[in-house]
């Protein structure tokens, strides 16, 4: 099956600082990567939508300048939090569409990344 | 995306079937009915979908009414490992890839 990862699982950091992660397509190449946040008993929300070599089309009420996105290839999409605050502490998640299957729409999640700001 | 209603939670026994149902009478033809699930602490997964006929694969089995307003998803034999938040959702393919999770059924198996 098409596997998806996420590097890191777990980051814990001081407020103000940035924080990269990043999404990885590991035996499929993706045509689009979505990244979602989820806070605790919540269901996930929809950041934005990366496709490659364009830029990301970010949901209502996502700061694109705040949750940068960097879509570099057909396997990788990063997502930096730039001076990131307690408030964005979350679980987030990736997920990729295969190139191969975008009659039925599947999609592939990572693990997720567990966000802390201290 | 048209919209979905599913209970916030089920419990079922360990070794029994479950029955999870989705209503979703404002579908329209083109839409797929996807379920997916969370684990706790995990990313979703895929778990199955269709458009008008049952689907059988090696996780679950999707019943779909006939009029397309409702759908099931039916666990065999739940196994503890089946504890996790199911999601149904309906895809306009090809409306665009992303999805739109509701609050799914938080489902819990008791040994």
């Amino acid at each position: 099956g098409a596997v998806v990862s996420q590097h890191p699982s777990r980051v814990i950091c001081k407020s103000g600082t940035s924080v990269k992660i990043e999404c990885r397509s590991l035996d499929f190449q993706a045509t689009t990567m979505f990244w979602y946040r989820q806070f605790p008993k919540k269901s996930l929300m929809l950041m934005a939508t990366s496709n490659e070599g364009s830029k990301a089309t970010y949901e209502q009420g996502v700061e694109k300048d705040k949750f940068l996105i960097n879509h570099a290839s057909l396997t990788l999409s990063t997502l930096t939090v730039t001076s990131a605050h307690p408030e964005d502490s979350s679980f987030y998640i990736c997920s990729a569409s295969h190139l191969r299957e975008v009659d039925t729409d599947t999609q592939y999640f990572g693990p997720g990344t567990r966000l802390t700001v201290l | 995306d048209a919209k979905t209603t599913q209970p916030n939670s089920m419990e079922s026994n360990e070794e029994e079937p479950v029955h999870l149902p989705c209503n979703h009478s404002t579908i329209s033809g083109t839409d797929y009915i996807h379920w997916y699930r969370q684990l706790p602490s995990q990313g979703p997964e895929y778990v199955i979908h269709g458009l008008t006929s049952n689907v059988n694969n090696r996780m679950a089995s999707l019943a779909i009414a006939e009029d397309r307003k409702s759908s099931t998803l039916i666990l065999h034999r739940a196994t503890l490992r089946d504890a996790a938040v199911y999601y149904c959702i309906l895809r306009d393919v090809p409306g665009g890839n992303m999805l739109t999770f509701g609050g799914g059924t938080r489902l819990m198996v008791k040994p």
